[in-house]
């Protein structure tokens, strides 16, 4: 079957570093995409990866293993504008998205 | 307009109604998709159209139907709503299906089904 496994909830200060994980079983693989949903709002895109390694954009990061089926948004020097849920969405051979339920980021003066 | 609109953006709705959300795009993009958003659980897709003149079914389609008479139109259709349908409902685009390009969401529209 398909599965995303990530954080409920993180908890972070402003101007510090935090690191959110993704853990993915997937039917195929093309690529894994990290979006941003503030309460309320829809999800916007942040990054995708398909190949292994960290791609670098701005304050944030995001790393991809596919032999560990692995992943990571890292999001540095944070703001508080940053409190969002974070969604961690892989696509499969069929190039759907099988979305994660988020994480939620708290950020705390 | 620029990008995806949905309407209405919340409806309260007797169960047993008939309801259509609306989704626009101005983008001229070829794929669309419609998703409902639950607690503590992640998007799931209910169907999506490939190009226009064609549909398909998703994770979550019972209860649902789509058309896509046109590249910038697809609605959502609840022939009869039911308390379970309850959600946020996301309508997205992206360019070209079959690919993993970036999807681009509207709004939403909050629906409560009594």
């Amino acid at each position: 079957g398909q599965n995303i496994d990530q954080p409920t909830e993180m908890t972070a200060t402003e101007g510090a570093i935090v690191q959110i994980n993704c853990t993915y079983q997937t039917s195929g693989f093309n690529g894994l995409f990290w979006y941003q949903q503030h309460a309320g709002e829809a999800p916007t895109f942040l990054s995708y990866n398909v190949l292994d390694g960290l791609e670098e954009k701005g304050r944030f990061s995001s790393f991809l293993s596919r032999s560990k089926g692995y992943s990571y948004l890292l999001l540095k020097e944070l703001q508080m504008k940053d409190s969002a849920s974070y969604l961690c969405a892989p696509m499969d051979s069929n190039y759907q998205l099988i979305w994660g339920a988020g994480t939620k980021l708290i950020i705390k003066p | 307009i620029a990008g995806i609109t949905q309407a209405p953006t919340s409806q309260i709705l007797a169960a047993g109604r008939r309801m259509t959300l609306r989704c626009t795009q101005d983008m001229r993009h070829n794929a669309m998709y419609w998703y409902r958003q639950d607690l503590g659980l992640g998007l799931r897709l209910i169907h999506y159209s490939n190009t226009a003149g064609t549909t398909g079914k998703g994770e979550v389609p019972d209860g649902y139907s789509v058309s896509r008479a046109n590249t910038d139109d697809f609605p959502l259709t609840l022939a009869s709503a039911v308390p379970s349908q309850t959600s946020v409902y996301f309508c997205a685009s992206s360019e070209v299906s079959g690919r993993a390009d970036e999807q681009f969401f509207g709004p939403g529209t909050r629906l409560t089904v009594l």
